[in-house]
């Protein structure tokens, strides 16, 4: 069966600090890799999905098959990326996603 | 355009009695997902209705069951409710892209 796993509950970074929110995966075919994120008083949205290989709002993130890993980094935090971040794996065949359990990333100044 | 838009906000309900909720998809996605959210269990996949047909379902027991109507707009129903069914229920609709959503605010559902 597949899953997610976001081991950090909450992050706590500094403003301008580097960011990796973790995320690895279990399946054992094809992946679809996304982050989602939901900003305070927002709906949750999608961030980015491995196959656009691009960059949002300052963050990427790599899909690792060897390590069955999808971590999301920005190389300097700023205050607006605080909100929490789900990464959801896609098992093909529609869109049905399974969801880790979020990271609260918190942004100090 | 208009996003994906859930009613009712919030309910009450009892244990034994049935909900419905409904979902309006944005315009011209003809994929709806539902998704039960809770602080133990996170958030995880109810069914997908695409075209009116149920493409994906989740583990759930038959007493969550789900539609979906000719204009895409969606509905589900959980029967016989439990307390453990009190939940926010997300709705999410998609147009082609595989696991592009875009969601509702919820259906905040409190079991009593």
């Amino acid at each position: 069966a597949q899953r997610v796993t976001q081991p950090e509950k909450l992050l706590s970074v500094f403003k301008g600090a580097p960011v990796e929110l973790k995320c690895n995966y279990s399946y054992s075919g094809s992946p679809e890799l996304f982050w989602y994120v939901q900003y305070s008083r927002q709906r949750l949205q999608l961030l980015l999905r491995h196959i656009s290989r691009e960059s949002i709002k300052g963050f990427t993130a790599d899909l690792n098959k060897g390590e069955t890993s999808f971590h999301l980094k920005k190389p300097f935090a700023q205050e607006e990326d605080s909100a929490m971040y789900y990464c959801a794996l896609g098992t093909g065949g529609g869109n049905k996603l399974t969801f880790g359990t979020g990271t609260q990333l918190k942004v100090e100044l | 355009k208009a996003g994906v838009t859930q009613t009712p906000r919030y309910l009450i309900k009892t244990r034994g009695q049935q909900v419905t909720l409904s979902c309006s998809p944005i315009s011209g996605h003809r994929s709806v997902s539902w998704y039960q959210q809770t602080p133990g269990q996170g958030l995880q996949f109810l069914f997908e209705y695409f075209s009116e047909t149920q493409r994906n379902k989740g583990n759930f027991p038959g007493r969550f069951s789900g539609r979906q109507f000719s204009n895409s707009r969606s509905e589900m129903n959980v029967s016989t409710l439990e307390l453990g069914d009190s939940a926010l229920y997300l709705c999410a609709s998609g147009q082609g892209v595989t696991g592009e959503l875009f969601f509702g605010e919820g259906s905040r559902l409190t079991v009593l």
